[in-house]
């Protein structure tokens, strides 16, 4: 368990739609990240986050945005989904930007119907 | 942009022989990650490799760096079927605001067999 917690594990929804996914990171934390596992596209950096503020950004959708709050969990809101956005959605977090370990949460799979 | 490339991307090898996957990145970073997956689980982390000419290992995996080369390998002895997984090699880039991202290969599905 890396300490890292993502829910929904398993999230089904239709096309169009908008969902809404959690991170908690590891206690003492203060970076979060997103990735997107799929088939077609591999594993891809989405965001980063430090301490509430966005620090790194990769090929992230217009449709889909992040967020940090103060207690330092982060959500990923996808909206508008489309097939393509069915997909393994990881968060990890480490201590700082720069760690050199960052610890992964056992993702949520999101299925588009 | 930065490309990670590893080789092969599938590999199937018997019980107790060795075999090395590449991978190979387009721009200069000292740091270089392995990371391993099972079939719908999380990422492990296996080696950071953070300077030129590292090598660490653990077990029958040994991962080594060449900065210069812009070339890391995962070296694998003896395999054996606990091993079946699938690995993939990174390398950090650090954002115009300093934040970092990890940039992953398309990773190297192995399949142990008897």
């Amino acid at each position: 368990d890396s300490g890292v917690t993502q829910t929904p594990k398993h999230l089904i929804t239709a096309t169009g739609q908008r969902v809404t996914l959690r991170c908690s990171p590891r206690s003492g934390d203060l970076s979060v990240y997103w990735y997107q596992q799929s088939l077609d596209q591999g594993l891809q950096f989405l965001i980063q986050y430090y301490n509430g503020e966005e620090r790194a950004k990769g090929n992230i959708l217009e449709r889909f945005s992040a967020q940090q709050f103060p207690d330092l969990h982060s959500e990923l809101n996808l909206s508008s989904l489309e097939l393509g956005d069915s997909a393994l959605y990881f968060c990890a977090s480490s201590a700082t930007p720069g760690a050199t370990e960052a610890f992964f949460g056992q993702g949520t799979r999101l299925t588009v119907v | 942009e930065l490309k990670v490339e590893q080789n092969p991307l599938f590999l199937s090898m018997q019980e107790g022989k060795n075999y090395t996957i590449y991978c190979n990145y387009s721009t200069t970073s000292d740091r270089l990650y392995w990371y391993r997956q099972d079939p719908g689980k999380s990422l492990e982390s296996l080696f950071v490799l953070l300077s030129n000419g590292a090598v660490k290992q653990e077990g029958r995996l040994m991962a080594s760096l060449d900065t210069k080369a812009r070339l890391s390998t995962l070296h694998i002895t003896a395999a054996v079927h606990d091993l079946s997984a699938t690995y993939f090699c990174a390398v950090d880039t650090r954002s115009s605001n300093s934040g970092y991202a990890l940039n992953f290969g398309k990773g190297t599905s192995l399949l142990v067999t008897p």
